[in-house]
């Protein structure tokens, strides 16, 4: 089946730092990549929706110039976090959605940020 | 806007049971509806997806209905096993770039 990566795994970083996440699309072309964050014991929230080559498209509440989202190319697309600060910290799950997925969109296994 | 629901919030079961999962959206105006496991710490895995045409989808001891006039969909677990043992989500798709919208979840213990 179709298969996403996300890297790094888990990253720690100090507050004020920019951190880069990566993900992609192993085996097939995704024309929509979504990015999600996770709390503790919460369900998954839709951050961005990511099409390549145009601007992401941002969900009520998430500030653009926070999270920087590029999908530059139809197997890769890269969250930014700019100037953390601890309360960023989350789990940040990747998917992605394609002509090989049809409807199906296959998640990354996600990337722990813990910003000290 | 979608809201969708999932009950119960845990669930513990000995071994061999049979469980049912319930997840319920108020638009009934869905193209599909996903069930996905989750792992603590992990990603997603997706299980079964039913099309809004569908009224059940099955994979091995897996068996998911969809009732969208009522608003709910069913995961039923047979012979329940302890590797069954994670957070079961549901996700109805909104919108052209189909983006989900994702229940609560149920976290499941299968007892040994």
């Amino acid at each position: 089946g179709a298969v996403v990566s996300q890297h790094p795994s888990w990253v720690i970083c100090k507050s004020g730092t920019s951190v880069k996440i990566e993900c992609r699309s192993l085996d097939f072309q995704a024309t929509t990549m979504f990015w999600y964050r996770q709390f503790p014991k919460q369900s998954l929230m839709l951050m961005a929706t990511s099409n390549e080559g145009s601007k992401a498209t941002y969900e009520q509440g998430v500030e653009k110039d926070k999270f920087l989202i590029n999908h530059a190319s139809l197997t890769l697309s890269t969250l930014t976090v700019t100037s953390a600060h601890p309360e960023d910290s989350s789990f940040y799950i990747c998917s992605a959605r394609g002509l090989a997925g049809g409807e199906t969109q296959y998640f990354g296994p996600g990337t722990r940020l813990l910003v000290l | 806007k979608q809201e969708v629901t999932q009950i119960p919030a845990a669930l513990s079961v000995p071994e061999g049971e049979n469980l049912v999962l319930n997840c319920s959206f108020t638009d009934s105006a869905i193209y599909n509806l996903q069930w996905f496991r989750q792992d603590p710490g992990k990603g997603l895995t997706s299980l079964l997806l039913i099309q809004s045409s569908q009224r059940e989808q099955t994979s091995g001891r897996l068996n998911a209905s969809l009732d969208k006039s009522s608003g709910r969909s069913t995961l039923y677990i047979a012979a329940s096993q302890p590797g069954d043992s994670a957070t079961y989500l549901c996700a109805v798709p909104l919108g052209s770039a189909r983006q989900l919208t994702f229940g609560s979840g149920t976290q499941l213990t299968v007892l040994p």
